[in-house]
C-alpha cells in the first residue's frame, strides 16, 4: 500500500513568507503527526491531528498551524518565515486511537525547507 | 520539560560485533519505547519496540527496557555496514493534561567498521 506523500519536497523561502506544507497519511491511518528535524535539535514535535482535531501541540509558536481534513490530509502553514525556520519537516501517520499516539508512526520523506 | 537522551556518538563499532546504543528518559509514566533508524537523508523507520520490563529480541536486535531505572537500550549482534545509520529513541509522553506525544531523542550515529 501506498506509504506518507509529502509535498513538496524541497522549497526555497525568503524571510517574512509564508509556507504551506502538505501530507497524506496512508490510507486508513486517522493519526498525522509534524515534526522539526534540525542537526542539533533532532526532531521536535509540532502538533498531532486525529479525526481533524489537533490532539496535541509541541513548544512552537503560534505561526506554527496545522489542520486536518476529513480524508485525514494534513497541511500545515508556517507564516512570517525567519531564517531559523530552515529545517527538515517530517509528517508521520499511524492507526492512532482514542487515547493517543498509538503504534509505530510511519514517516514520510520530508519537505526540506530553507530559508534565505 | 520531559526529556529523552541518548549519547550523540559517533559510535564506531568493527563489523561483527555488538552495538549497544543507550536512551534514558524523564517520564516516568511512560509505557512505550521505540527505536527508529535514520538513514542519512532519509527519514526515520521502526526497527523495534517494547513496552514491558525485560528484552524483547527481534533476529539480531535486542531491546531492553528497564523501567526503574528509566533506561531502554538497543543491542545490534553480528553488526554490518549496513547497519550504518542514526538511531533514535523514542519515548511516548503525556502532559498535564493527559495529552499524549512521541518524544525523540537526537539520536546516536552509529558508524561500523569493515
Amino acid at each position: 500500500k501506498a506509504g506518507v506523500t509529502q509535498t513538496p519536497r524541497y522549497l526555497i523561502k525568503t524571510r517574512g513568507q509564508q509556507v504551506t506544507l502538505s501530507c497524506s497519511p496512508i490510507s486508513g491511518h486517522r493519526s498525522v503527526s509534524w515534526y522539526q528535524q534540525t542537526p542539533g535539535q533532532g526532531l521536535q514535535f509540532l502538533f498531532e491531528y486525529f479525526s481533524e482535531t489537533q490532539r496535541n501541540k509541541g513548544n512552537f509558536p503560534g505561526r506554527f498551524s496545522g489542520r486536518q481534513f476529513s480524508n485525514s490530509r494534513s497541511e500545515m502553514n508556517v507564516s512570517t518565515l525567519e531564517l531559523g525556520d530552515s529545517a527538515l519537516y517530517l509528517c508521520a501517520s499511524s492507526l492512532g486511537g482514542t487515547s493517543g499516539i498509538t503504534g509505530e508512526l510511519f514517516f514520510g520523506e520530508g519537505s526540506r525547507l530553507t530559508v534565505l | 520539560q520531559k526529556e529523552v537522551e541518548q549519547n550523540s556518538g559517533p559510535l564506531s563499532v568493527p563489523e561483527g560485533a555488538i552495538a549497544s546504543l543507550n536512551c534514558t528518559y524523564s517520564d516516568r509514566g511512560s509505557q512505550s519505547f521505540f527505536w527508529y533508524r535514520q538513514y542519512s537523508g532519509k527519514s526515520p523507520e521502526l526497527i523495534m519496540f517494547i513496552y514491558s520490563n525485560g528484552d524483547k529480541e527481534d533476529g539480531r536486535f535486542t531491546a531492553q527496557l528497564n523501567k526503574a531505572s528509566q533506561y531502554v537500550s538497543l543491542l545490534i549482534r553480528d553488526s554490518q555496514p549496513s547497519d550504518s545509520a542514526t538511531y533514535l529513541c523514542a519515548v511516548n509522553m503525556f502532559d498535564d493534561f493527559g495529552n499524549e506525544k512521541l518524544t525523540f531523542g537526537t539520536g546516536t550515529r552509529l558508524t561500523i567498521i569493515p
